[in-house]
C-alpha cells in the first residue's frame, strides 16, 4: 500500500525567507501524481502545486516550487519570500496512476511565519 | 474554477440522532466524490468514494451502516451520520475530481454530537 510521510510536524520561517517542507512516499507504481495542499485556519483545502511523476521537470507556481526526486521517492516543497499568509498546515498527497483516483495524505506540517 | 459547496458548515446534534451533510458541485458534473474525516491537528482520512448511480466504496474500518453515502445525481452527494455518538464528532470534508486539474474540496462540516 502507498504511504506518505511528512517528518516535520511543525516548521517556522521568518517573513521574506525561504523554507522547505519535506515529504517522502512509498509506492511500487511508476505512474502517479503528487500534490501539496495548504489548509489555513479556515480549513479550506487549497491546491498549492501538482507534479506528474513522468515529468522530470520540477513544478513551480510563483513562489512555490518542488524538488521531485523520483528514485528517492522524495517530494519537497520550497516556499520562497515567505509571507504571513503562507502560515497554514501543509499536506503532501499522493494519487496513484490507476483508476482509483484516491488521494493519500501525509500527516501534515504546520508552518508558522514570523514577522 | 470548479466549486464544491458543502452544507452545513457547522452542526450540533443530540446523541442518537442522524445528521445529513450535503456536497454539491456548482459548475461541473462530479461523477466521483470523496468523503474525508479530519480530527483536530491531524490529516484527512478517506472514508469512502462516492460514485454517481452506484454504491459507495468504503475504506477499511469505516462502518457503512453508520456513514450512509448517497450520490443520486452528478451534482450532489450526501453523507448521513446515523445514530450519532460523541465519538463521531469531527470535521468532515468532501471533494470531487475536476477535469485534469485534480481535486476540488468543499469547505467542510464541523459536527458536534452532544
Amino acid at each position: 500500500a502507498q504511504t506518505v510521510t511528512q517528518s516535520q510536524p511543525e516548521m517556522s520561517v521568518q517573513e521574506a525567507e525561504t523554507v522547505t517542507l519535506s515529504c517522502t512516499y512509498d509506492t511500487s507504481e511508476s505512474d502517479y501524481y503528487l500534490f501539496w495542499y495548504k489548509q489555513p485556519p479556515s480549513r479550506q483545502m487549497i491546491l498549492v502545486i501538482r507534479q506528474e511523476a513522468y515529468k522530470q521537470q520540477n513544478a513551480t507556481e510563483n513562489r512555490f516550487s518542488v524538488n521531485f526526486q523520483k528514485a528517492a521517492k522524495s517530494f519537497s516543497l520550497k516556499i520562497s519570500d515567505s509571507q504571513l499568509g503562507d502560515a497554514a498546515m501543509y499536506f503532501c498527497a499522493y494519487e496513484g496512476g490507476g483508476a482509483t483516483n484516491k488521494l493519500i495524505f501525509g500527516t501534515g506540517t504546520l508552518l508558522a511565519v514570523q514577522p | 474554477g470548479a466549486v464544491v459547496s458543502q452544507h452545513p458548515s457547522r452542526v450540533i446534534c443530540k446523541s442518537g440522532t442522524s445528521v445529513k451533510i450535503e456536497c454539491r458541485s456548482l459548475d461541473f458534473q462530479a461523477t466521483t466524490m470523496f468523503w474525508y474525516r479530519q480530527f483536530p491537528k491531524q490529516s484527512l482520512m478517506l472514508m469512502a468514494t462516492s460514485n454517481e448511480g452506484s454504491k459507495a466504496t468504503y475504506e477499511q474500518g469505516v462502518e457503512k451502516d453508520k456513514f450512509l453515502i448517497n450520490h443520486a445525481s452528478l451534482t450532489l452527494s450526501t453523507l448521513t451520520v446515523t445514530s450519532a455518538h460523541p465519538e463521531d464528532s469531527s470535521f468532515y470534508i468532501c471533494s470531487a475530481i475536476w477535469g485534469i486539474y485534480g481535486y476540488t474540496f468543499g469547505s467542510g462540516t464541523r459536527l458536534t454530537v452532544v
